[in-house]
């Protein structure tokens, strides 16, 4: 079983429109949750991370926790076609201080 | 640049050969990662150094070597590798240790083993 699970895509939604990634992870013991971005050829960049339940949000961007479901969300409102790059959702689970990463999810905007 | 720089981009080695890459972080941080990247695969963590002391080593074959010679720097030493350890070679550093600060990785390493 993965630890962390996200469809690869692709997803493509129009400029304007909101795009929702999902991530879903296997072990209750995760504690903190990381939405990194990472362009083609380009390394992972921080987006967000969350640690409580409920809604954080950061200009265009909301994430979503629900650890009784044990998912991940993050929605991007007004999408750009500069938000077009893989998102890697990331967990840590810190017994034992293991970090894990989803496969990722390819986004396209279309102008 | 995020102030994480990774040497050589590109690397071509035989299964014979051994080489290392390097990583250097410029951020002032205390922990510094080594990830593996390959293609269909999440990121996958292989070794975690927190103020020099490795903390993590998870289940990495003994073909890879970290070294740390203090906090900015960080090695992979890399010897009889085989046709699957081909992937791109991320080091990343944060402020500290346990993993819940925000990571910067650097360009990573693009590495095939012929």
């Amino acid at each position: 079983q993965k630890e962390v699970e996200q469809n690869s895509g692709p997803l493509s939604v129009p400029e304007g429109a909101i795009a929702s990634l999902n991530c879903t992870y296997s072990d209750r013991g995760s504690q903190s949750f990381f939405w990194y971005r990472q362009y083609s050829g380009k390394s992972p960049e921080l987006i967000m991370f969350i640690y409580s339940n409920g809604d954080k949000e950061d200009g265009r961007f909301t994430a979503q926790l629900n650890k009784a479901s044990q998912y991940v969300s993050l929605l991007i409102r007004d999408s750009q076609p500069s938000d077009s790059a893989t998102y890697l959702c990331a967990v840590n689970l810190w017994a034992g201080n293991q970090f894990y990463f989803g496969t990722g999810t390819s986004l396209t905007v279309i102008p | 640049e995020t102030g994480v720089t990774q040497t050589p981009r590109h690397l071509v080695m035989g299964m014979t050969n051994k080489k290392s890459l390097k990583c250097e972080q410029h951020l002032g941080h205390n922990a510094m990662y080594w990830y593996k990247q390959s293609a269909k695969k999440p990121l996958e963590l292989m070794f975690v150094y927190n103020f020099k002391e490795q903390t993590e080593n998870n289940s990495v074959p003994s073909r890879f070597s970290p070294e740390c010679p203090n906090s900015s720097h960080l090695f992979l030493h890399l010897h009889t590798l085989q046709p699957e350890d081909s992937a791109l070679y991320l080091c990343a550093s944060s402020q500290d240790f346990p993993l819940d600060y925000e990571q910067y990785f650097g360009p990573g390493t693009r590495l095939t083993v012929t």
